[in-house]
């Protein structure tokens, strides 16, 4: 079974300073889907970033960005220029890649809440 | 821009009682997914639901409850007689289907439910 973990429950940054959230998985599929979604105080989920496996480059939106470690299992998530909207809880999410048709549900990790300092 | 809605957004019940949640998918999505997070764990998987049928389930998802598609437009979640563990944020997904594709599940603002 897959698992995601992130090591982090909370993380600080100063506003417009960079931060990184870190999230590391174990699987046993060559193939699969990782995302960040953001989950401010609202509480409705919004995805933030979402990386192809199979694809080596890094994926970027904005000032998010990810560093995606495939041999290591890692998928951390950079952002830059942080700003008081930012600060919200991050879930990292692992999804398979089911070429028989199906969707696959979605396996999050434990989530960092991000707070942002004026 | 559309969006997943899901009523009501905060609903008390005792113990033991069925609750009925509500949400309405985007419209033309395919894929169902209900989601529970228990205050300050992550966010676990509980159901999807496509072609009017259960596609998979979690271990978590027993004979409690229940999925369905009433009309056209609903996605519902049912707990037939709740318990105090049941307490928990209840999400709504849905997402397009391709074949082998990457489609973003979107998730709506949630129900919080309390069991006393």
């Amino acid at each position: 079974a897959q698992t995601v973990t992130q090591s982090q429950p909370e993380m600080s940054v100063q506003e417009a300073e960079t931060v990184t959230l870190s999230c590391t998985y174990d699987t046993s599929e060559s193939d699969y889907y990782l995302f960040w979604y953001k989950q401010p105080p609202s509480r409705q989920m919004i995805l933030v970033i979402r990386q192809e496996a199979y694809k080596q480059q890094n994926a970027t939106e904005n000032r998010f960005s990810v560093n995606f470690q495939k041999a290591a299992k890692s998928f951390s998530l950079k952002i830059s220029d942080s700003q008081l909207g930012d600060a919200a809880m991050y879930f990292c999410a692992y999804r398979s890649r089911n070429y028989g048709g199906s969707q696959g549900n979605l396996i999050f990790g434990k989530g960092t809440k991000l707070s942002v300092k004026p | 821009e559309p969006e997943v809605t899901q009523t009501p957004s905060h609903q008390v019940t005792q113990m033991g009682q069925e609750v009925i949640l509500r949400c309405v998918p985007i419209s033309n999505h395919l894929y169902f997914y209900w989601y529970r997070q228990i205050l300050g764990q992550k966010v676990e998987f509980l159901v999807s639901f496509y072609n009017n049928e259960i596609s998979e389930k979690s271990e978590i998802f027993d004979d409690q409850f229940s999925v369905e598609r009433p009309d056209g437009s609903n996605f519902t979640l049912k707990i037939r007689s709740t318990k105090l563990e049941d307490s928990a944020m209840y999400f709504c997904a849905s997402s397009e289907w391709a074949s082998g594709a990457s489609y973003e599940q979107y998730f709506g603002p949630g129900t919080r439910l309390t069991v006393t």
